[in-house]
């Protein structure tokens, strides 16, 4: 257990809907990281927030929003859903925000666009 | 963009034999890090490297950061059933002020016992 708590696990829904993943990072971790996993995209880095301000961006739909919270968890907003949207969706945390800082996974949120 | 390109893509060996995985790149890193992966769960930290040259263990795994900080691989001695997995290595790119990882592609363990 990394201590990197997601919700839901699993998720189901349509083409055009709005969904919201939760993620609460580990004791003591001020950053926060969402990644997408898809078969044909690996591990793809979205976005990165701590201490409530966003960090980094990758590439992140402009259809996807995050944000942190000041207890320090973060949501990541999914809307207007296409069927290649279906992926893991992975929160991550670490101590700091820069470079030399050790990432732990949790185990992930399951999207699937029908 | 930056890539980290990994080898092999798939191992098929036998329980016992001895492992070797790496992962290379033409841009220079600060850290590395190693994860192993199992279907429908996330990436579990296996070990962290932050200085060129670093050499460490983590029981039967070993890995090392690169002189070049632009490589590191990771050996599995002994290998066993649950060594079954996808292995991931990451990396922070140098002069970054973020904690981004960069994932290679994967490599994909199978263990007949």
């Amino acid at each position: 257990d990394s201590g990197v708590t997601q919700t839901p696990k699993h998720l189901i829904t349509a083409t055009g809907q709005r969904v919201t993943l939760r993620c609460s990072p580990r004791s003591g971790d001020l950053s926060v990281y969402w990644y997408q996993q898809s078969l044909d995209q690996g591990l793809q880095f979205l976005i990165q927030y701590y201490n409530g301000e966003e960090r980094a961006k990758g590439n992140i739909l402009e259809r996807f929003s995050a944000q942190q919270f000041p207890d320090l968890h973060s949501e990541l907003n999914l809307s207007s859903l296409e069927l290649g949207d279906s992926a893991l969706y992975f929160c991550a945390s670490s101590v700091e925000g820069g470079r030399g800082n050790t990432i732990y996974f949790g185990e992930g949120s399951w999207l699937t666009v029908v | 963009g930056q890539q980290l390109n990994q080898s092999p893509q798939s191992m098929f060996i036998q329980e016992g034999e001895d492992v070797s995985m790496n992962c290379t790149s033409s841009s220079i890193f600060n850290t590395w890090l190693w994860y192993k992966q199992d279907p429908g769960e996330g990436p579990v930290l296996l070990i962290a490297l932050y200085k060129a040259g670093e050499l460490t263990s983590n029981g039967r795994l070993t890995a090392q950061f690169g002189i070049t900080r632009k490589d590191s691989f990771l050996n599995i001695s002994a290998s066993i059933p649950s060594d079954v997995g996808i292995y991931f290595c990451a990396g922070q790119l140098s002069g970054s002020n973020t904690g981004k990882l960069i994932f290679g592609q994967g490599t994909t363990l199978q263990v007949k016992p």
